[in-house]
């Protein structure tokens, strides 16, 4: 098993479905994070989880809802997104302990929004 | 706050030539720092990072980086680059005291390695 798995991979949606992303650590850390990666842009930092409780919301829009049942998983909730969310989503993982801020990332899941 | 700047977005060279790509942070007393590799379409993967200890650090893939803390930079070389090293690299920096550990991206530099 990898460290981080995200499922699905590829995701194509229109504006007005609901889906959701699917991010697994199996290294036992107890933070887990998403970003957003868009063309030409820099990463963008949406959420933090630390010890299971949401620590940072870096004024995402209400479309994107995360959800982390437990220290090894995380979810992001997405309903009538636009366009413009067409991007790479990423999740990582961190042990808090180690308080490097190293992360560990997993393959992404391409999102598309017709 | 702290922050990455990485000073070139693009890097072209060819192949078996030197690379170097630069990064620089903004001054802080103490700082973890590191390269991440992201190939197409994939996630970030670690390269290389300095804790502590020497200032020359050796990664995978025959990387490597030196921690310059009186010019506040930790630039990225490899003396001989392949063609699969063509990826986007970012540097990030924590600045240990200031962000309990939270990590601070580069916007990336896009290296290609053309035959």
């Amino acid at each position: 098993e990898t460290g981080v798995t995200q499922t699905p991979r590829h995701l194509v949606m229109g504006m007005t479905n609901k889906k959701s992303l699917k991010c697994e650590q199996h290294l036992g850390h107890n933070a887990m994070y998403w970003y957003k990666q868009s063309a030409k842009k820099p990463l963008e930092l949406m959420f933090v989880y630390s010890l299971e409780e949401r620590v940072e919301n870096n004024s995402v829009p209400s479309r994107f809802s995360p959800e982390c049942p437990n220290s090894s998983h995380l979810f992001l909730h997405l309903h009538t997104l636009q366009p413009e969310d067409s991007a790479l989503y990423l999740c990582a993982s961190s042990q808090l302990a180690a308080n490097t801020g190293e992360l560990f990332f997993g393959e992404g899941s391409r999102l598309t929004v017709l | 706050a702290q922050s990455v700047t990485q000073l070139d977005s693009q890097v072209p060279v060819f192949e078996e030539a030197p690379v170097e790509l630069r990064c620089n942070y903004s001054s802080s007393v103490s700082v973890y720092l590191f390269w991440y590799v992201q190939y197409p379409n994939q996630g970030l993967q670690l390269l290389l990072k300095y804790l502590s200890g020497s200032t020359l650090v050796k990664g995978i893939n025959g990387f490597e980086a030196e921690f310059n803390k009186s010019q506040t930079s930790f630039h990225l070389r490899k003396p001989s680059v392949h063609i699969s090293d063509t990826a986007e690299y970012f540097c990030a920096v924590s600045d240990v005291y200031n962000q309990g550990g939270k990590l601070i991206f580069g916007q990336g530099t896009e290296l290609s390695v053309k035959p």
